[in-house]
């Protein structure tokens, strides 16, 4: 069965630093991969996704990920993050078997400081 | 704004009663899914409808059911409340049925305390 291990529960940074959310997942068979963004008191929302080609995804709000297959890694960084990007951020993925579903981490909070 | 509503927004209930949420898709959306997120977790897939049918289960118990209507509107249904009930519930509509050809978009959540 898939899983996904989100390394981090809490990540604080300063703002205008660079931030990595590490994401880690287990599977043998081929996978898709996302990233989600929760808001406080808000649902969940599409960062940027991975589902083939090159391995380094760009998305919204200056985020982009790179997937290593070698590593069954998926990591979210941000060059320099602003106090807006304070949140919860999911990292899931879609077993080609299991399509119609995803499958979250616990997610990471980044907190970030002025 | 994901154009996704769920009502309501708070809801709390007694042990062993019945609750019923409700998730309105954005227009043309066809296929609904619902997850439940415990306090500190990652969502959980409970099920997807596609067309009015169920379209897969996660790993929850027959008292977790649903239905979704032609209008683009759908519930959530449990019976017997249980305290770990306790959770956001999340709903997420989308144009199919697969996660990777299409985006899925997510309500704001309704939030159940079972005391």
């Amino acid at each position: 069965a898939q899983s996904v291990t989100q390394l981090d529960s809490q990540v604080p940074v300063f703002e205008e630093a660079p931030v990595e959310l590490r994401c880690n997942y287990s599977s043998s068979v081929s996978v898709y991969l996302f990233w989600y963004v929760q808001y406080p008191n808000q649902g969940l929302q599409l960062l940027l996704k991975y589902l083939s080609g090159s391995t380094l995804v760009k998305g919204i709000n200056g985020f982009e990920a790179e997937f290593n297959k070698s590593q069954t890694s998926f990591h979210l960084r941000k060059p320099s993050v602003h106090i807006s990007d304070t949140a919860e951020y999911f990292c899931a993925v879609t077993p080609s078997g299991g399509y119609n579903k995803l499958i979250f981490g616990a997610g990471t909070r980044l907190a970030v400081h002025p | 704004e994901t154009g996704v509503t769920q009502s309501p927004t708070h809801l709390i209930k007694t042990r062993g009663q019945q609750v019923t949420l409700r998730c309105s898709s954005q227009s043309g959306h066809n296929t609904v899914s619902w997850y439940q997120q415990a306090l500190g977790q990652g969502p959980q897939f409970i099920f997807q409808y596609y067309r009015e049918e169920e379209n897969g289960r996660g790993n929850f118990p027959p008292r977790f059911s649903g239905l979704q209507f032609p209008n683009y509107s759908s519930e959530l249904n449990v019976n017997a409340l249980e305290l770990d009930d306790s959770a956001l519930y999340l709903c997420a509509s989308s144009l199919d049925q697969a996660f990777m050809n299409t985006e899925a978009f997510f309500g704001q959540g309704t939030r159940l305390t079972v005391v």
